[in-house]
């Protein structure tokens, strides 16, 4: 079955302690991106990748670090979280970002404390 | 920040109706997407379109695109309680792959 996988589901940690949400994909999609989803704002982009060790900044990179050394995987890292990045994290990926729909893991939300 | 506009931001109506939702965006565009949420799940993707179509359908949905006035709207014909749902429209800016969201549309069908 196609889709992305995203682990863990929830997670709630404390503040300053580095923590990795993994992304992976089965479709071989090039493209991936990670999200944050806050009530009221809507989606915003955190960092994408266009492929292997391709990365970008998204609107909202800061706090937040990814690597893409396997097309299948983009994990996302907080080296230092902290309360403001409490929020509902989303992992997505699409063959091409122009021309095609992009698939959505199922979220993990995240509580710092 | 970037953010595409959407409105309304609440929208409530019967069974039956019709729902109509607009999106706003500044730049030019590779494409523009709309997508659905139910109640903090994933986004599933309902219908792209591309910067030279003008329209689209998809079954009891109908999307128009007007470069000109750089908005969008979406149709949900013959409404239905499944439909409650939040809907966003997403775009690619022509100048990167950096993708851009609306802040959504809370759609509720009354029974």
């Amino acid at each position: 079955e196609a889709q992305v996988t995203q682990n863990p589901r929830y997670l709630i940690t404390v503040t300053g302690k580095k923590l990795t949400v993994t992304c992976s994909q089965n479709m071989n999609h090039e493209y991936m991106s990670w999200y944050r989803q806050d009530p009221g704002l809507g989606l915003r982009q955190i960092y994408y990748s266009m492929n292997v060790e391709v990365t970008d900044k998204g609107d909202v990179p800061e706090g937040y670090k990814v690597s893409r050394k396997e097309k299948r995987n983009f994990p996302l890292i907080l080296e230092s979280p902290s309360p403001n990045q409490t929020s509902l994290y989303f992992c997505a990926s699409s063959l091409s970002p122009i021309f095609d729909e992009q698939y959505f893991g199922p979220g993990t939300r995240l509580t710092v404390t | 920040s970037q953010q595409g506009e959407e409105d309304p931001q609440a929208l409530s109506i019967q069974e039956g109706e019709n729902a109509t939702m607009n999106c706003s965006y500044k730049t030019s565009i590779n494409n523009l997407q709309w997508y659905r949420q139910n109640s903090g799940r994933g986004l599933v993707h309902l219908i792209l379109i591309r910067s030279n179509e003008r329209e689209k359908h998809s079954g009891r949905l109908r999307v128009t695109l007007d470069t000109s006035k750089k908005s969008s709207s979406l149709l949900i014909t013959a409404s239905r309680a499944a439909d409650t749902a939040s809907y966003f429209c997403a775009y690619f800016m022509d100048s990167n792959y950096q993708l851009i969201w609306g802040a959504g549309t809370k759609l509720i069908i009354k029974p």
